[in-house]
């Protein structure tokens, strides 16, 4: 059970390059999630899946594109870098939002990160 | 506009010591509340989480306290150790309104235990 896996670890794009990071996850969870960590900012939401076929914006879409072809799968693509997408990129994975008792099932189970440097 | 602050950046304390992490939010329709802690170059792993439900939830060293008037939880470890440095992400959630399970994380506190 490998968890969340993402691919490439690194990767360093001139800017106008595209590019496709790949996160797979074998706990077959609904949900995906791709964030993007900055220095003092936190982690914040690019797009996310709610299952196969779906996609959704988060905080901040733009210049990101997605697709959810297979459950286990959640590709994120730049297809024109910029310098401002120079970011450590994760991928999460949860089994399903809901509450029972105060507990939930919508922990986020976090990837090791991509770091992409755009020059 | 930040909904969810961690306003220190960094936190020092001597191994044994109780460690106080803090988090405020703006959102009154968050209902889930979660701490995730990060090791560098790694991803971060959940930790405690909290139900608006719940004013208190303990796990193990980790305490986590909810205080919904204040709009403001805390996380709790006794006694820290050093193997507990590293970035703590608080992270909130609207659970029962929206069926996305989207966090709004807030910008991380350091937490340095010194031996």
């Amino acid at each position: 059970n490998a968890g969340v896996t993402q691919t490439p670890k690194f990767r360093v794009l001139k800017t106008g390059q595209s590019m496709t990071l790949l996160c797979a996850q074998d706990m077959n969870h609904e949900y995906m999630y791709w964030y993007r960590q900055d220095p003092g900012m936190g982690l914040r939401l690019i797009h996310y899946s709610v299952g196969e076929g779906t996609t959704a914006k988060g905080e901040v879409p733009d210049g990101y594109n997605v697709s959810r072809l297979k459950k286990q799968n959640f590709l994120l693509g730049l297809e024109s870098a910029a310098p401002s997408q120079t970011s450590v990129y994760f991928c999460a994975s949860s089994y399903t939002t809901g509450t029972s008792g105060g507990t939930s099932t919508d922990t986020q189970y976090f990837g090791p990160g991509t770091r992409l440097t755009v020059l | 506009d930040q909904q969810v602050k961690q306003n220190s950046p960094s936190l020092s304390v001597q191994e044994g010591r109780i460690s106080i992490l803090n988090c405020d939010y703006t959102n009154s329709m968050f209902d889930y509340f979660l701490w995730y802690k990060k090791y560098p170059a790694e991803g971060p792993t959940f930790l405690i989480s909290i139900s608006s439900i719940k004013d208190k939830n303990e796990d193990g060293r980790f305490t986590v306290f909810l205080n919904k008037s204040a709009k403001h939880l805390s996380l709790h470890i006794v006694p820290s150790q050093p193997g507990d440095s590293a970035v703590y992400f608080c992270a909130a959630s609207a659970i029962w309104t929206s069926n996305t399970g989207k966090l709004i994380f807030g910008q991380g506190t350091t937490l340095q235990v010194k031996p």
